[in-house]
């Protein structure tokens, strides 16, 4: 079974732009979360979607948006871009439970560099 | 504030036990403790998770006092593929059920 996968790997942007990722769930996965990993703030929770809904959102300023699909797929936007986004950003994939229950399944991740 | 703590770094030896202990005030009560291991360049990978007393599977063991404040993964006879960045996961129902993440503790095998 395919793992979860992330799209693109790679992005450069510049300050001011806005960014969308998107992120494939496994097969049969329902639950997907996202994940900002930085050096200076670590892991820090995003949010997290189940049937297109978001059930849970961490502590990030508006500028973080996300949303889910009927199959599941999930894509992440970050409009206005500021040097600070820069990051690697996560998302991960559960069968359906929540994401602090559930065994979370992580894709390789989308690494953001804004100029 | 939820806050979880881990040691930063930790080395140890092959062969020996490793215990990487996760510190947690307030966390959820019905939420599970969810312990991760990240190489570079990956995403994290599962390794163990649980609600309390004890839990094993074929890598680690998870325990959990009943206070639940804090756990303590175990890694028996680690080898050098096991150097890595361990993460503990918790969710604290004071911030409505907040994922937070420890800050990461990495482990140095040596031989």
């Amino acid at each position: 079974k395919a793992g979860v996968t992330q799209t693109p790997r790679y992005l450069i942007k510049t300050r001011g732009q806005q960014v969308t990722l998107s992120c494939s769930p496994i097969s049969g996965h329902r639950s997907v979360s996202w994940y900002q990993q930085t050096p200076g703030q670590g892991l820090q929770f995003l949010f997290e979607y189940f049937s297109e809904t978001q059930r849970n959102k961490g502590n990030f300023p508006g500028r973080f948006s996300g949303r889910q699909f009927s199959n599941s797929r999930s894509e992440m936007n970050v409009s206005t871009l500021e040097l600070g986004d820069s990051a690697l950003y996560l998302c991960a994939s559960s069968l359906g439970g929540r994401a602090s229950t559930d065994t979370q399944y992580f894709g390789p991740g989308t690494r953001l560099t804004v100029l | 504030l939820a806050k979880t703590t881990q040691p930063i770094s930790m080395d140890s030896y092959e062969g020996q036990e490793v215990n990487i202990t996760c510190s947690h005030n307030n966390i959820a009560t019905n939420d599970y403790i969810t312990w991760y291991q990240q190489f570079p360049s990956q995403g994290p990978r599962f390794i163990i998770q649980g609600y309390k007393t004890k839990v094993t599977n074929e890598v680690a063991s998870l325990f959990i006092p009943a206070d639940r404040k804090s756990s303590t993964l175990s890694l028996p006879r680690v080898s050098l593929s096991d150097t890595a960045v361990y993460y503990c996961l918790v969710a604290f129902y004071n911030q409505g059920g907040k994922l937070i993440f420890g800050q990461g503790t990495e482990l140095s095998v040596k031989p």
